[in-house]
């Protein structure tokens, strides 16, 4: 099992270009999230995904836009970015979104807005 | 979510036992108590969760108190690989969505 994977690993963007970050899960999760994560910050989730065919915002969600493709993966896109969007991004997924479902992180897409 | 009150560093000199501790005083009765733990550069990682009851698992022990406002995450032999963010989590066990809330946790440094 790989686990969460996460494509690329790496990214720059000049400010106004878009990109799609890619998350894919082997484990027959039915839930997946995206989070960010600033430099010395806690992680915040920007849209979270409960079932295949659902999707819903999350604590930040406002330059991105998410697309469920099917049970296993779950995109994220950037449609104009801007220097504000430098983050580290993950991808999550768990069995459901119940409270106490535990969630399993990819390994993190490092993107820089210049 | 009840909020999370933890040490910002700590020290702990590898193969001594590392006790991370955590204030929960606003928790609920119906709220777990979860550990995730990020190393540099990585996604975080589950560690452990409890409700009242101590637990263990293969990576670590989790001992909450009876009043259930504190807990202790102990790595019995800590490495130097466990060197990372620990965070203490509060979360309702329920069927509805819950969020996880990452505080800035506590930044151990395990040393040779």
């Amino acid at each position: 099992n790989a686990g969460v994977t996460q494509t690329p690993k790496f990214q720059v963007l000049k400010t106004g270009q878009s990109m799609t970050l890619q998350c894919a899960q082997d484990m027959n999760h039915n839930s997946m999230y995206w989070y960010r994560q600033d430099p010395g910050m806690g992680l915040r989730l920007i849209y979270y995904s409960a079932s295949e065919g659902t999707t819903d915002k999350g604590e930040v969600p406002n330059g991105y836009n998410v697309s469920r493709l099917n049970k296993r993966e779950f995109s994220l896109r950037l449609e104009s970015a801007a220097p504000s969007q430098t983050s580290v991004y993950f991808c999550a997924s768990s069995r459901s979104a119940g409270g106490a479902e535990t969630q399993y992180f990819g390994p993190g897409t490092r993107l820089l807005v210049l | 979510d009840a909020k999370t009150t933890q040490p910002t560093s700590m020290d702990c000199a590898e193969g001594r036992a590392a006790n991370l501790p955590c204030n929960h005083s606003t928790i609920s009765g119906n709220e777990y108590v979860y550990w995730y733990r990020q190393i540099h550069s990585q996604g975080p990682q589950y560690i452990i969760h409890g409700l009242k009851n101590n637990e263990t698992n293969e990576m670590a022990s989790l001992i909450i108190t009876e009043d259930r406002k504190s807990s202790t995450l102990i790595l019995p032999h800590a490495t130097l690989r466990d060197t990372a963010v620990y965070y203490c989590i509060v979360r309702v066990e329920n069927t509805g969505f819950q969020k996880l809330v990452f505080g800035t946790g506590t930044r151990l440094l395990v040393s040779p």
